[in-house]
């Protein structure tokens, strides 16, 4: 029944690794997007993907690529990780096509580099 | 581009007291409006959102907000808070008809003391 998920819940990792986050929403919508978290709380979109298309890119290192295999899937690798890449990572979809584009948001990934 | 404040960070009430919580905008077309809230440790929900139409509208839980274009405001306000409401609340904007991203204020911490 979850209509966003993500995996891991949760990921301690060392300097310098690379790993991925997996999302997938089972509400048929056509977008997806990554946020991201950081300690203050402080909520900012990363990318969006409009049926499998890079539609919103923002000013995110070249280390994170977000990779999209299909509509309902959009996930988030990270390449050689830093410290400061620590933070909780959401996804979220929503209807395009739809009159209000309203996002739905899954119950996040909080990375931990070490 | 869009901006979006929060003036109150921290708000502490007692229970049953009255809630009322900024949020301004910037933006020069139309916007959609949200508010979000995440309980501790949990991800983002929607409470309420505004399209169109009836400036006042009513969320969940009791929650409600007021649109006022002039102002460029989208205050939250619920008139009797609870324990359960201890949260962290967003204000968001997007905008209207497009894919585009959700813009986020910095959040505003709730907390309810019995």
């Amino acid at each position: 029944d979850t209509a966003v998920s993500q995996t891991p819940k949760y990921l301690v990792t060392q300097m310098g690794n690379d790993k991925s986050i997996k999302c997938e929403q089972n509400l048929g919508h056509d977008t997806m997007y990554w946020y991201k978290q950081d300690s203050k709380k402080f909520l900012k979109i990363m990318f969006s993907y409009n049926n499998k298309e890079l539609i919103i890119n923002e000013t995110v290192p070249n280390r994170f690529s977000p990779k999209s295999p299909d509509k309902a899937h959009l996930n988030l690798h990270i390449n050689s990780l830093e410290l400061g890449d620590s933070a909780v990572y959401f996804c979220a979809s929503s209807l395009l096509s739809g009159k209000y584009n309203e996002q739905f948001f899954g119950p996040g990934t909080r990375l931990t580099v070490l | 581009a869009q901006s979006v404040s929060q003036h109150n960070h921290h708000v502490i009430l007692s229970e049953a007291a009255s809630l009322e919580l900024g949020c301004n905008y910037s933006y020069g077309g139309t916007v959609n409006l949200f508010w979000y809230v995440q309980y501790p440790g949990q991800h983002l929900q929607l409470l309420l959102k505004y399209f169109s139409g009836d400036p006042l509208v009513k969320g969940i839980k009791g929650f409600e907000a007021e649109f006022i274009k002039s102002k460029f405001s989208f205050n939250l306000r619920k008139p009797s808070v609870q324990w359960s409401d201890t949260a962290e609340y967003f204000c968001a904007v997007n905008a209207a008809g497009t894919a585009s991203k959700l813009t986020f204020g910095t959040g505003t911490r709730l907390q309810v003391t019995l």
